[in-house]
């Protein structure tokens, strides 16, 4: 079956060590997307990417990076400067085909705690 | 101001009361959807609407587009529709990020047997 699949989904690491949060697609998606969920709080956008090697900062892109060499990959790396690291991580895509509302698939999430 | 809004942020249902969530939003968008989060954290997509009303189910979406207010119905509610539930748009012409969704906070269904 088609779908995303976020590795792993509880990721425990100490302040000040990066880690990488994994991101697979395996429906020919064009877009893919990293959000950000905390408590109480919408949403928020991290990075998205449209096409292979090429991505774009959302509303929280400060303390993060990532990649895009396969279409079918997005990993997020949260770098020791995100002064607030520990959420919930949920990555998202969707076809280019169609309007750009389109449907999108999203994935279970990692929840990252630091300590 | 947020630029989405949902009410209620939590709700208590018995089963087999008919639930309303609702949503408004204060931008022009070109499409509203609704998705649905459950307690280990994976979202599905339930409904994307730019006008009018869509049912699946014992769930049904409509969208006011003039007075930019949405609701999520549930009929015959059970206890598995507990979850949370997420309205999100798409802006218009939302810049070079075409297709990014804006979210609302969700509210939290919970249906007591």
């Amino acid at each position: 079956d088609g779908g995303i699949t976020q590795s792993p989904k509880y990721l425990f690491r100490k302040e000040g060590q990066n880690v990488t949060l994994s991101c697979e697609q395996n429906l020919n998606h064009d877009a893919m997307y990293w959000y950000r969920q905390d408590p109480g709080q919408g949403l928020r956008l991290i990075y998205y990417s449209h096409i292979v090697n090429d991505f774009q900062k959302g509303d929280i892109a400060e303390g993060y990076s990532v990649s895009r060499e396969k279409k079918e990959s997005f990993p997020l790396t949260v770098t020791s400067a995100q002064k607030n690291p520990t959420a919930f991580y949920l990555c998202a895509s969707k076809t280019s085909l169609g309007p750009p509302n389109y449907g999108y698939t999203f994935g279970s999430g990692t929840r990252l705690t630091v300590v | 101001k947020n630029e989405v809004e949902q009410s209620p942020q939590n709700l208590t249902a018995q089963e087999g009361e008919f639930i309303t969530i609702n949503c408004s939003y204060s931008v022009g968008i070109s499409a509203l959807h609704w998705l649905q989060q459950h307690p280990g954290g994976g979202i599905v997509s339930l409904f994307m609407l730019s006008s009018g009303k869509k049912k699946h189910g014992r769930l049904i979406a409509t969208i006011n587009i003039q007075e930019k207010h949405s609701s999520l119905h549930i009929t015959a509610s059970h206890p598995r529709d507990s979850a949370v539930y997420i309205c999100a748009v798409n802006l218009m012409n939302y810049g070079g990020s075409q297709g990014n969704l804006i979210f609302g906070k969700g509210t939290k269904l919970s249906v007591k047997p």
